[in-house]
């Protein structure tokens, strides 16, 4: 079975320093990954996704990833922080080839970023 | 379009009453999924709908049943509500099940069981 591990439970960074969202993955054969944003009392927003091709993966409001399959990692990126990118983020996986339920979505446990002004 | 929407966005039950979440698409997408989501454990799919008229159970699926009405509505069932089905409830759809097809998330329904 698919896991993956957010090892910060909390990141603080200051507004217009980089910041960095770090996830690791564990999956039988080629992974799909995937990072989504959840402001207070909302639902989940897509920001990005590895399917295949260039490691690194822009995606919405100026984040990006890297895909890292020997450290089977896909950490989520932004140049300059800023204090609208407080929230909570989740990284998940899909695996390749796999049949029904085990097909499926899974999350990660979460990681509240904090941006300081 | 309004995407994924669901009713109620609050609920409060009493431990042994059962209650229907009710989950809708405009997107025209093939799959739905519902979620729940615990603090600290991110989010576990209990059910989901590859396509109209199939359901199957997820990672979490004890004490709920699903009906996927027809190929916008979701519906997620608790027949006789138990504490520990406290959580956020999110109903999800994509174009279909494939693993890279992106899902997108409808903005969830707080249930309390007392």
């Amino acid at each position: 079975a698919q896991s993956v591990a957010q090892p910060e439970d909390q990141v603080n960074v200051a507004e217009g320093n980089p910041l960095t969202v770090k996830c690791t993955y564990s999956v039988s054969g080629n992974p799909y990954l995937f990072w989504y944003v959840q402001y207070p009392n909302r639902g989940l927003q897509f920001l990005l996704k590895y399917i295949t091709g260039d490691n690194l993966v822009k995606g919405s409001y100026g984040f990006e990833a890297e895909f890292n399959k020997s450290q089977t990692s896909f950490h989520l990126k932004k140049p300059s922080a800023l204090v609208s990118d407080s929230a909570l983020y989740f990284c998940a996986v899909r695996p390749f080839g796999s049949s029904g339920s085990a097909r499926q979505l899974t999350f990660g446990s979460g990681t509240q970023l904090t941006v300081l002004p | 379009n309004a995407g994924v929407t669901q009713t109620p966005k609050f609920q409060v039950l009493k431990t042994g009453q059962s209650m229907t979440l009710q989950c809708a698409q405009d997107m025209n997408h093939n799959s739905m999924y519902w979620y729940r989501q615990d603090p600290g454990m991110g989010l576990r799919l209990i059910y989901y709908s590859a396509s109209e008229g199939t359901t199957d159970k997820g990672e979490v699926p004890n004490g709920y049943n699903v009906s996927r009405l027809n190929k916008r509505e979701f519906s997620l069932r608790l027949e006789s509500a138990a504490p520990s089905q406290t959580s956020v409830y999110f109903c999800a759809s994509s174009q279909t099940e494939i693993s890279t097809d992106t899902q997108y998330f409808g903005p969830g329904t707080r249930l309390t069981v007392l």
